[in-house]
Protein backbone atom coordinates (compact mmCIF):
# COMPACT_ATOMS: atom_id res chain seq x y z
CA UNK A 1 0.00 0.00 0.00
CA UNK A 2 1.68 3.47 -0.85
CA UNK A 3 -0.25 5.23 1.28
CA UNK A 4 0.39 8.96 0.72
CA UNK A 5 3.02 10.13 -2.13
CA UNK A 6 4.57 13.10 -3.18
CA UNK A 7 6.71 14.67 -6.27
CA UNK A 8 9.20 15.60 -6.93
CA UNK A 9 11.33 13.97 -3.81
CA UNK A 10 13.67 17.57 -4.42
CA UNK A 11 13.77 20.65 -6.64
CA UNK A 12 16.10 23.41 -7.07
CA UNK A 13 14.08 26.26 -8.98
CA UNK A 14 14.55 29.92 -10.01
CA UNK A 15 13.12 32.57 -8.47
CA UNK A 16 10.32 33.79 -10.62
CA UNK A 17 9.64 30.54 -11.88
CA UNK A 18 6.75 28.59 -11.28
CA UNK A 19 5.99 25.04 -10.27
CA UNK A 20 3.93 22.31 -8.64
CA UNK A 21 4.08 19.64 -5.86
CA UNK A 22 2.40 16.69 -6.41
CA UNK A 23 0.44 14.75 -3.74
CA UNK A 24 -1.89 11.84 -4.15
CA UNK A 25 -2.95 9.70 -1.66
CA UNK A 26 -4.96 5.86 -1.96
CA UNK A 27 -6.31 5.76 1.55
CA UNK A 28 -9.78 7.84 -0.08
CA UNK A 29 -9.30 10.09 2.92
CA UNK A 30 -11.50 13.19 3.07
CA UNK A 31 -9.15 15.72 4.35
CA UNK A 32 -5.96 16.51 2.87
CA UNK A 33 -3.02 19.17 4.23
CA UNK A 34 0.10 21.37 3.23
CA UNK A 35 2.50 21.73 5.65
CA UNK A 36 5.96 23.69 5.34
CA UNK A 37 8.70 23.00 7.67
CA UNK A 38 11.18 25.25 8.59
CA UNK A 39 14.34 25.20 11.28
CA UNK A 40 12.85 26.10 14.21
CA UNK A 41 9.65 26.81 13.22
CA UNK A 42 8.38 23.38 13.27
CA UNK A 43 5.14 22.59 10.81
CA UNK A 44 2.90 25.49 9.27
CA UNK A 45 -0.26 24.81 7.87
CA UNK A 46 -0.31 26.26 4.34
CA UNK A 47 -3.43 25.25 3.22
CA UNK A 48 -6.31 22.35 3.77
CA UNK A 49 -9.26 20.64 1.76
CA UNK A 50 -11.81 19.28 4.33
CA UNK A 51 -13.13 17.25 1.24
CA UNK A 52 -13.01 17.21 -2.68
CA UNK A 53 -14.01 20.55 -4.17
CA UNK A 54 -13.52 22.19 -0.80
CA UNK A 55 -9.97 24.18 -0.15
CA UNK A 56 -9.26 26.53 2.66
CA UNK A 57 -6.58 28.49 4.05
CA UNK A 58 -3.80 27.98 6.81
CA UNK A 59 -1.75 30.14 8.67
CA UNK A 60 0.69 30.98 5.48
CA UNK A 61 -1.25 31.01 2.33
CA UNK A 62 0.77 33.48 0.48
CA UNK A 63 2.05 32.74 -2.23
CA UNK A 64 0.49 29.23 -2.94
CA UNK A 65 -2.51 27.87 -4.19
CA UNK A 66 -4.39 24.58 -4.49
CA UNK A 67 -6.93 22.83 -6.10
CA UNK A 68 -9.07 19.69 -4.86
CA UNK A 69 -10.56 18.00 -8.13
CA UNK A 70 -10.87 14.56 -6.50
CA UNK A 71 -10.40 12.75 -3.13
CA UNK A 72 -7.09 11.41 -4.56
CA UNK A 73 -4.93 14.27 -5.21
CA UNK A 74 -4.02 17.95 -3.86
CA UNK A 75 -1.33 19.80 -5.40
CA UNK A 76 0.17 22.40 -4.48
CA UNK A 77 1.18 25.61 -6.85
CA UNK A 78 3.60 28.33 -6.37
CA UNK A 79 3.17 30.64 -9.31
CA UNK A 80 6.03 32.58 -8.97
CA UNK A 81 8.55 31.35 -6.21
CA UNK A 82 11.08 33.33 -4.04
CA UNK A 83 13.73 32.29 -1.76
CA UNK A 84 11.34 32.57 1.07
CA UNK A 85 9.57 29.61 -0.55
CA UNK A 86 12.82 27.35 0.11
CA UNK A 87 11.64 24.73 2.37
CA UNK A 88 10.48 21.19 3.13
CA UNK A 89 7.10 20.40 1.69
CA UNK A 90 4.76 17.80 3.47
CA UNK A 91 1.63 16.38 2.01
CA UNK A 92 -0.75 14.45 4.65
CA UNK A 93 -4.22 13.51 4.66
CA UNK A 94 -6.67 12.28 7.13
CA UNK A 95 -10.35 10.66 7.14
CA UNK A 96 -11.52 13.04 9.62
CA UNK A 97 -10.21 16.57 11.27
CA UNK A 98 -10.06 14.82 14.95
CA UNK A 99 -8.35 11.65 13.44
CA UNK A 100 -4.47 11.63 13.22
CA UNK A 101 -3.05 12.75 10.31
CA UNK A 102 -0.71 10.41 7.50
CA UNK A 103 2.27 12.34 5.87
CA UNK A 104 3.66 12.01 3.10
CA UNK A 105 7.75 11.49 2.71
CA UNK A 106 8.35 15.36 1.52
CA UNK A 107 9.53 17.72 -1.08
CA UNK A 108 12.56 19.52 -0.72
CA UNK A 109 12.82 23.07 -2.54
CA UNK A 110 15.43 25.47 -2.64
CA UNK A 111 14.66 28.73 -4.89
CA UNK A 112 17.59 30.76 -5.54
CA UNK B 1 -2.67 32.35 16.80
CA UNK B 2 -2.10 29.39 18.87
CA UNK B 3 1.03 29.35 21.26
CA UNK B 4 2.46 25.57 21.60
CA UNK B 5 5.74 25.39 23.36
CA UNK B 6 8.33 22.62 24.18
CA UNK B 7 12.16 22.11 24.92
CA UNK B 8 14.33 22.76 22.04
CA UNK B 9 16.29 19.91 23.06
CA UNK B 10 16.87 16.63 25.56
CA UNK B 11 19.53 13.92 25.71
CA UNK B 12 19.57 10.87 27.67
CA UNK B 13 21.68 7.46 28.08
CA UNK B 14 20.38 4.59 26.32
CA UNK B 15 17.86 2.52 28.85
CA UNK B 16 17.07 5.50 30.69
CA UNK B 17 13.73 7.46 30.64
CA UNK B 18 12.95 10.65 28.82
CA UNK B 19 9.91 13.30 29.46
CA UNK B 20 9.40 15.91 27.04
CA UNK B 21 7.15 18.50 28.49
CA UNK B 22 4.38 20.19 26.12
CA UNK B 23 2.69 23.62 27.25
CA UNK B 24 -0.89 25.31 25.30
CA UNK B 25 -2.15 27.77 24.85
CA UNK B 26 -4.70 27.79 21.70
CA UNK B 27 -8.26 28.74 21.27
CA UNK B 28 -10.22 25.87 22.00
CA UNK B 29 -8.95 22.26 22.45
CA UNK B 30 -9.99 19.09 20.23
CA UNK B 31 -7.09 17.16 21.36
CA UNK B 32 -3.34 16.52 21.81
CA UNK B 33 -1.31 14.65 18.87
CA UNK B 34 1.94 13.67 19.41
CA UNK B 35 4.18 12.62 16.17
CA UNK B 36 7.89 11.23 15.92
CA UNK B 37 10.13 12.20 12.74
CA UNK B 38 13.63 11.05 12.10
CA UNK B 39 15.97 13.10 10.41
CA UNK B 40 14.69 13.46 6.97
CA UNK B 41 11.51 11.75 7.25
CA UNK B 42 8.70 12.74 7.42
CA UNK B 43 6.53 12.62 11.16
CA UNK B 44 4.89 9.52 11.75
CA UNK B 45 1.43 9.30 14.79
CA UNK B 46 2.58 8.62 17.97
CA UNK B 47 -0.65 9.24 19.88
CA UNK B 48 -3.42 11.25 21.29
CA UNK B 49 -5.18 12.65 24.30
CA UNK B 50 -8.16 14.61 24.16
CA UNK B 51 -9.17 13.30 27.55
CA UNK B 52 -7.04 13.92 31.15
CA UNK B 53 -5.12 11.05 31.92
CA UNK B 54 -2.48 9.11 30.70
CA UNK B 55 -2.27 7.06 27.76
CA UNK B 56 -0.17 4.24 27.51
CA UNK B 57 1.51 2.32 24.40
CA UNK B 58 4.17 0.20 25.23
CA UNK B 59 7.42 2.26 25.91
CA UNK B 60 5.84 5.41 25.11
CA UNK B 61 2.87 6.87 27.71
CA UNK B 62 1.29 10.23 26.95
CA UNK B 63 -0.09 12.62 29.34
CA UNK B 64 -2.52 15.57 29.44
CA UNK B 65 -4.04 18.20 31.94
CA UNK B 66 -6.84 20.30 30.13
CA UNK B 67 -7.21 22.58 32.95
CA UNK B 68 -3.40 23.15 32.89
CA UNK B 69 -2.48 23.45 29.08
CA UNK B 70 -0.13 20.70 29.45
CA UNK B 71 0.62 17.83 28.40
CA UNK B 72 3.94 15.20 28.13
CA UNK B 73 5.07 12.33 26.42
CA UNK B 74 7.64 9.72 28.07
CA UNK B 75 9.60 7.56 26.40
CA UNK B 76 10.97 4.71 29.01
CA UNK B 77 13.84 2.00 28.13
CA UNK B 78 15.33 4.73 25.74
CA UNK B 79 17.16 2.75 22.53
CA UNK B 80 19.04 4.20 19.92
CA UNK B 81 16.24 4.21 17.45
CA UNK B 82 14.63 6.87 19.07
CA UNK B 83 16.49 9.15 18.83
CA UNK B 84 14.26 11.72 16.36
CA UNK B 85 12.77 14.78 17.30
CA UNK B 86 9.12 14.78 18.86
CA UNK B 87 5.79 17.16 17.96
CA UNK B 88 3.66 18.29 19.97
CA UNK B 89 0.42 19.15 18.07
CA UNK B 90 -3.10 20.44 19.51
CA UNK B 91 -6.68 21.03 17.54
CA UNK B 92 -8.40 24.17 17.85
CA UNK B 93 -11.70 25.18 17.76
CA UNK B 94 -11.14 25.79 13.51
CA UNK B 95 -9.37 22.06 13.81
CA UNK B 96 -6.18 22.75 12.02
CA UNK B 97 -3.66 21.39 13.55
CA UNK B 98 -0.99 23.55 14.94
CA UNK B 99 2.50 22.46 15.82
CA UNK B 100 4.93 22.94 18.04
CA UNK B 101 8.60 23.72 16.84
CA UNK B 102 9.53 20.21 18.02
CA UNK B 103 11.82 18.45 20.19
CA UNK B 104 15.19 16.97 19.40
CA UNK B 105 16.02 13.61 21.19
CA UNK B 106 19.44 12.24 21.05
CA UNK B 107 19.95 9.10 22.64
CA UNK B 108 23.64 8.10 23.59
CA UNK B 109 25.43 4.82 24.69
Amino acid sequence: TAGITQAPTSQILAAGRSMTLRCTQDMRHNAMYWYRQDLGLGLRLIHYSNTAGTTGKGEVPDGYSVSRANTDDFPLTLASAVPSQTSVYFCASSDEEVNEQFFGPGTRLTVL
Amino acid sequence: GQNIDQPTEMTATEGAIVQINCTYQTSGFNGLFWYQQHAGEAPTFLSYNVLDGLEEKGRFSSFLSRSKGYSYLLLKELQMKDSASYLCAVLPNDYKLSFGAGTTVTVRA
